[in-house]
């Protein structure tokens, strides 16, 4: 499984953007890369996933690397609901299905 | 709109008590998981199932079992609870398939705590 690294938390300011780094090093050619968010006691919530091209949709945007080995989150105007801990995920798949593996993932905290 | 339901969002059980948590998604998948979250472990799998009577186990089986007799509906079993047990429980469902970057949708979860 290829694992990902994150920065254990950061903090922005209201209407800036967030910007989440993920470093995943060992990934393997037909794995994508995931971003979901968990907001305190609630399950974790999909925002975007991409393989090599850059994605946009409403809750975000993700910039992976050319040699796909880091990515990048892009929250373009956070806002104090956005405060949560962000996974970035390579995507496992095994014989029988796909599964994720989560880390520990970034703590996100959007402040006033 | 999607959606994974989770019977119960909070429960309290004694020491070798047997417990049902039940999950239903409406999205016609044919996976589905169930996971466990605690602080500083982040999710760890414990089943999944890629089709209806179906069952795999994750990284953390021990003292689980499921079932699954309807593609809608993926139920976790904890035959005698103990309190190493007591956490956040998340079940999630999505579709199969090699390399099309399908997503898995989560439940809200099911706090269990064990006495």
């Amino acid at each position: 499984d290829a694992k990902t690294t994150q920065p254990t938390s950061m903090d922005c300011a209201e209407g800036r953007a967030a910007n989440l780094p993920c470093n995943h090093s060992t990934i393997s050619g037909n794995e994508y890369v995931y971003w979901y968010r968990q907001i305190h006691s609630q399950g974790p919530q999909y925002i975007i996933h991409g393989l090599k091209n850059n994605e946009t949709n409403e809750m975000a945007s993700l910039i992976i690397t050319e040699d796909r080995k880091s990515s990048t989150l892009i929250l373009p105007h956070a806002t104090l609901r956005d405060t949560a801990v962000y996974y970035c995920i390579v995507r496992v798949e095994n014989n029988a299905g796909n599964m994720l593996t989560f880390g520990g993932g970034t703590r996100l905290m959007v402040k006033p | 709109d999607v959606k994974v339901t989770q019977s119960s969002r909070y429960l309290v059980k004694r020491t070798g008590e047997k417990v049902f948590l039940e999950c239903v998604q409406d999205m016609d998948h044919e996976n589905m998981f169930w996971y466990r979250q605690d602080p500083g472990l982040g999710l760890r799998l414990i089943y999944f199932s890629y089709d209806v009577k179906m069952k795999e186990k994750g990284d953390i089986p021990e003292g689980y079992s499921v079932s699954r007799e309807k593609k809608e509906r993926f139920s976790l079993i904890l035959e005698s609870a103990s309190t190493n047990q007591t956490s956040m429980y998340l079940c999630a469902s999505s579709t199969p398939g090699s390399y099309s970057g399908n997503t898995i949708y989560f439940g809200e979860g099911s706090w269990l705590t064990v006495v």
